[in-house]
Order: structure tokens, then C-alpha cells, then sequence
């Protein structure tokens, strides 16, 4: 089966940094990537990891452990922009995404 | 990033009628297109995959009479969502992929439908 779980809601303050969990259990395992989703909006692409570790791309980083499946999605210097949905989801390129129910973060000034 | 796009962008209609989205992959050939449909506060779920010339596959739970999907060629793809009801009202969401996008997943803009 299927089953992925991150927090449903979190709340940080402008210039702070959250860390936002998600873990997995999956029947196949290929990639994980993490989408920003703004309300009424479709989701754009953060990052992907398929191998242990940490991947930084600016203010975002990510990071898996496949043996533990679990990852986490890193803001740092948070700007009021990023309130939104945060979704991971396990899957591959080319292949459809099982999502997890995403962590709605509000950053407050 | 390649281009997808979505028509409408929101639709609001009557229980009983039928709409139909367009998804539409505007610089590569999505030989596959995944359809997704987001309640409120919920997350992305699938409802379907299709293969560009072929049948789709639907996902458990997902009515395959009621949401008809043709996918006739590689850069159009379309949901219609036939006799509708406020149950249906949704965000659905296209995701091509094919090759020249395998380095990236891309999903169309969405489009909200309502139904009174």
C-alpha cells in the first residue's frame, strides 16, 4: 500500500527557518520530490531526491533517508511568499505521484 | 520549463451537464497524461493515466463512464466530466510527460469547477 504523512499545518515568522517532515510507506520507491502549491494554483517543482542525503537549491533544502523513509524540506530566511501548501510526493519522472496530503505553512510577519 | 496548459481555468455549470477540460502540452509530446483532482484542502489525487492512442486506466473508486478521457494525440488530452453533480466540484489538475520532459514533471495550470 500506499501511505504518506506530513504535518497538517505549520506557522513560522518572517526570517525564520521550518523544517517540514514527511515519511513514507510505499510499495516502490523511486524518487522524492517536494512541491510549493499556492491556493487555486497547481503545484511547481522545489526539489528531488532519489539518494540519501541533503540536496540545497538556495533558501530550500531537502533531505531523504531511504532506510527510514523519511524527508524533511528546509526554508531558511522565510519571506511572507512562502505561505503555502507543501506537498511531497513519491514517484518518478515520467510516472504518476502518490502525494502526501501536504503541510499548509502560514508565515507570519 | 515546458508549457502545459489548461481550459478553462474554472468553469461553473449546472448539476446534470456535462464539461470538458483540455489539457494541452505546448512544446513537447506527452505520450502520457496523468489526471489528478484536488478537493479542498486535501491533497493531489489520481484519478487516471492515459496513453496517448489508448484507453485510460483509472484509478480504484474513479468511474470510468463518468469521467471520460481521450487522449488522440500528443500534445491534447481531455477530461469531460459528464452529468455532473456539487460532488464532482474539484480542482482537476493535467500532468503530461513524454520524451523531452523526463527531466522534470510538469503539471498544467488546473481548472476549478463548480457545480450549483
Amino acid at each position: 500500500g500506499q501511505n504518506i504523512d506530513q504535518p497538517t499545518e505549520m506557522t513560522a515568522t518572517e526570517g525564520a527557518i521550518v523544517q517540514i517532515n514527511c515519511t513514507y510507506q510505499t510499495s516502490g520507491f523511486n524518487g522524492l520530490f517536494w512541491y510549493q502549491q499556492h491556493a487555486g494554483e497547481a503545484p511547481t517543482f522545489l526539489s528531488y531526491n532519489v539518494l540519501d542525503g541533503l540536496e540545497e537549491k538556495g533558501r530550500f533544502s531537502s533531505f531523504l533517508s531511504r532506510s527510514k523513509g523519511y524527508s524533511y524540506l528546509l526554508l531558511k530566511e522565510l519571506q511572507m511568499k512562502d505561505s503555502a501548501s507543501y506537498l511531497c510526493a513519491v514517484g518518478n519522472y515520467g510516472q504518476n505521484f502518490v502525494f502526501g496530503p501536504g503541510t499548509r505553512l502560514s508565515v507570519l510577519p | 520549463g515546458a508549457v502545459v496548459s489548461q481550459h478553462p481555468s474554472w468553469v461553473i455549470c449546472k448539476s446534470g451537464t456535462s464539461v470538458k477540460i483540455e489539457c494541452r502540452s505546448l512544446d513537447f509530446q506527452a505520450t502520457t497524461m496523468f489526471w489528478y483532482r484536488q478537493f479542498p484542502k486535501q491533497s493531489l489525487m489520481l484519478m487516471a493515466t492515459s496513453n496517448e492512442g489508448s484507453k485510460a486506466t483509472y484509478e480504484q473508486g474513479v468511474e470510468k463512464d463518468k469521467f471520460l478521457i481521450n487522449h488522440a494525440s500528443l500534445t491534447l488530452s481531455t477530461l469531460t466530466v459528464t452529468s455532473a453533480h456539487p460532488e464532482d466540484s474539484s480542482f482537476y489538475i493535467c500532468s503530461p510527460t513524454g520524451p523531452g520532459s523526463y527531466n522534470e514533471q510538469f503539471f498544467g495550470p488546473g481548472t476549478r469547477l463548480t457545480v450549483l
